[in-house]
Order: structure tokens, then sequence, then C-alpha cells
């Protein structure tokens, strides 16, 4: 259980267009969902903390009018690259937890792997 | 956020144990000792969490010392599927579900067949 898919695994774009990437928890309600973003050979870097129906909490240096996250239910939220320019290029990684089970873990998706050109 | 010290890389045989060691020696009495890995190209998965005695399950154990300055992920008997970077992370008990992960640098295990 507790399974967490991305949509798309990857994705190649233009610099300047908007690339929006979905996260689900398959088979159960997210009590939470993160967003962050690994540069090769990097640790994860946590983006933005969102709940359902609310707005997220960026983490600082993050632009939130860049990377909009939507949370419309328990089960999805996305991340909406605004604009993306090469350096934007990275590996997105979404997570979501279950309230009580087992205490605060993370459950994560597989990741979707961007190119800006 | 209290840090972890982890080894940057280790090594080990395939079917031999194996036991990477983290250092959390500012740890407070309310954070949870968690453990992740992240395969290559991969999200991160769960691979265990413990406060104060030691824990098993399916995938690892997890020993933590008596003053819980210091705790250490077992891999019974290592496979090459075991190759992935290893992150020891602490949670404050007291927040559940929307407490944040910081990821540090973890330890890259290498598993020779």
């Amino acid at each position: 259980g507790a399974v967490v898919s991305q949509h798309p695994s990857w994705v190649i774009c233009k610099s300047g267009t908007s690339v929006k990437i979905e996260c689900r928890s398959l088979d159960f309600q997210a009590t939470t969902m993160f967003w962050y973003r690994q540069f090769p050979k990097q640790s994860l870097m946590l983006m933005a903390t969102s709940n359902e129906g609310s707005k997220a909490t960026y983490e600082q240096g993050v632009e939130k009018d860049k990377f909009l996250i939507n949370h419309a239910s328990l089960t999805l939220s996305t991340l909406t690259v605004t604009s993306a320019h090469p350096e934007d290029s990275s590996f997105y990684i979404c997570s979501a937890t279950i309230r009580g089970r087992p205490q605060g873990a993370q459950y994560f998706g597989p990741g979707t792997r961007l190119l800006v050109l | 956020d209290a840090k972890t010290t982890q080894p940057n890389s280790m090594e080990s045989n395939e079917e031999e144990p194996v036991h990477l060691p983290c250092n959390h020696s500012t740890i407070s009495g309310t954070d949870y000792i968690h453990w992740y890995r992240q395969l290559p190209s991969q999200g991160p998965e769960y691979v265990i969490h413990g406060l104060t005695s030691n824990v098993n399950n399916r995938m690892a154990s997890l020993a933590i010392a008596e003053d819980r300055k210091s705790s250490t992920l077992i891999l019974h008997r290592a496979t090459l599927r075991d190759a992935a970077v290893y992150y020891c992370i602490l949670r404050d008990r007291r927040y559940t579900g929307f407490q944040k992960l910081v990821f540090g640098t973890g330890t890259r295990l290498l598993v020779s067949p």
C-alpha cells in the first residue's frame, strides 16, 4: 500500500513553455504532499509543502509564481513550472504522508525528469 | 533541525551484512530516527524508523545506541538491488504529517557481486 504515482515520468520542453507535473496517491488519502527537486549528484531539496484546499508553503528561495502548486483533492497535487528555462532542468519528486501511519513517514513518487532546451 | 552525519560511501559484497552508521549527537528527546533510501533514478523509499528501541522490519534492522547519539541501519544480506543512497533523517515526533524531511548527502552503498 501507500503508492504514489507521478506523470509524466519525463518531459522535454522548449525554453519559455510551461510544464505541469501530476502527483497522485493511488491507494490512500494524503494528509500532506511535498514537492522536491534534485539536481544531478545532489541531495533532494524541498520546494514546497501543500495541504488539500489550502495554499502551498514554499521554502525560502523558491519562487511561488514560477512553481505553481495546486492541491485540489486528497489524492492529487500538481506542480506547474511556468516559463521554464534550462536551469529548471532537474528531477522533480513528490511525496505524501498519511496521518498517523507510521509516525510521519513520507511516501515518494518515482519522480519526473524535466529537460528544458 | 538536529543534524546527522553519515559516511559518503560504503562498499559491500553481495550476500554479506551491511552496517550503515549515522551520528546524531544533537538529537533531542522528541526526535524519531528515520531511514530512507533512493535507488538510481527513482524517488526515495521509506526503510525504517525508531525512537529508542531497536527495530526490525522486512527490509532492515535499526540499532539505536543507548544514548541515542548514533544509530546503525543493518541490511542482513546485501543484494545488488540494495545499491542506493541511504539517508538518515531526524523527525520531531511532536509533529505528524506536516513536518518536512531535510535530506543530507546520505551514504552511497555500492554492492559488488
